[in-house]
């Protein structure tokens, strides 16, 4: 059973535009959030963080917005730029120990010029 | 500073075989993560070592094994190769267990 889900395989937007990314997960034990961002043969790169005490957080043009009664996080990226075109992963975990995280299976996101 | 490193960057190996798969920190960090990647999916955790000890495992069978070296470090090996286990294998380290992961480029495995 996957306890962290990316429904939406990919996704394209127009540069200059908002880039939504959306995020579900199962296990109530996760307090510590993540998205990282991956190009082609690169490993993924840490984005943005947030933890279970907070419901959004900022940077830059990157915001993570997290509904713990939903069990679901969001990454919004405004404007989105065509070097954000990559494959965007959520991962779950504990604050303790980050490198435990179960993630989803990533969206790919297009931005065109 | 140099960032993290894996070797080889790709490997073919035979059903049935042994492999094992390195990774360099980066400078300092003494927790290292390792993650198999499956065709169209995301990393998924196999362990993590710290301080040179296995510090959690994930839902992978015993012939996934680890090392963690005195210079941090690192090697995972699979024993028994089976098709399945063809995957990108990813490593990630951090100064801490508590601090940002950095991910090497990973290791492409293909089973045959």
């Amino acid at each position: 059973d996957q306890q962290v889900k990316q429904n939406s395989p990919s996704l394209s937007v127009q540069e200059g535009r908002i880039s939504i990314l959306n995020c579900d997960y199962t296990n109530s034990m996760f307090d510590y959030f993540l998205w990282y961002k991956k190009y082609p043969a690169e490993g993924p790169t840490f984005l943005i963080s947030i933890s279970s005490i907070k419901d959004k957080n900022e940077d830059g043009r990157f915001t993570v917005f997290l509904n713990k009664s939903a069990k679901h996080l969001s990454l919004h990226i405004v404007p989105s730029q065509p070097g954000d075109s990559a494959v965007y992963f959520c991962a779950a975990g504990s604050m303790r120990n980050a490198g435990k995280s179960t993630f989803g299976d990533g969206t790919t996101l297009t931005v065109k010029p | 500073e140099t960032g993290v490193t894996q070797s080889p960057t790709h490997l073919i190996k035979t059903r049935g075989q042994q492999v094992t798969l390195r990774c360099s920190s980066q400078s300092g960090h003494n927790t290292v993560s390792w993650y198999q990647q499956a065709l169209g999916q995301g990393p998924q955790f196999i362990f993590q070592y710290y301080r040179e000890e296995e510090n959690g495992r994930g839902n992978f069978p015993p012939r996934f094994s680890g090392l963690q070296f005195p210079n941090y470090s690192s090697e995972l090996n699979v024993n028994a190769l089976e098709l399945d286990d063809s995957a990108l294998y990813l490593c990630a380290s951090s100064l801490t267990r508590q601090e940002t992961q950095y991910f090497g480029p990973g290791t492409r495995l293909l089973v045959l």
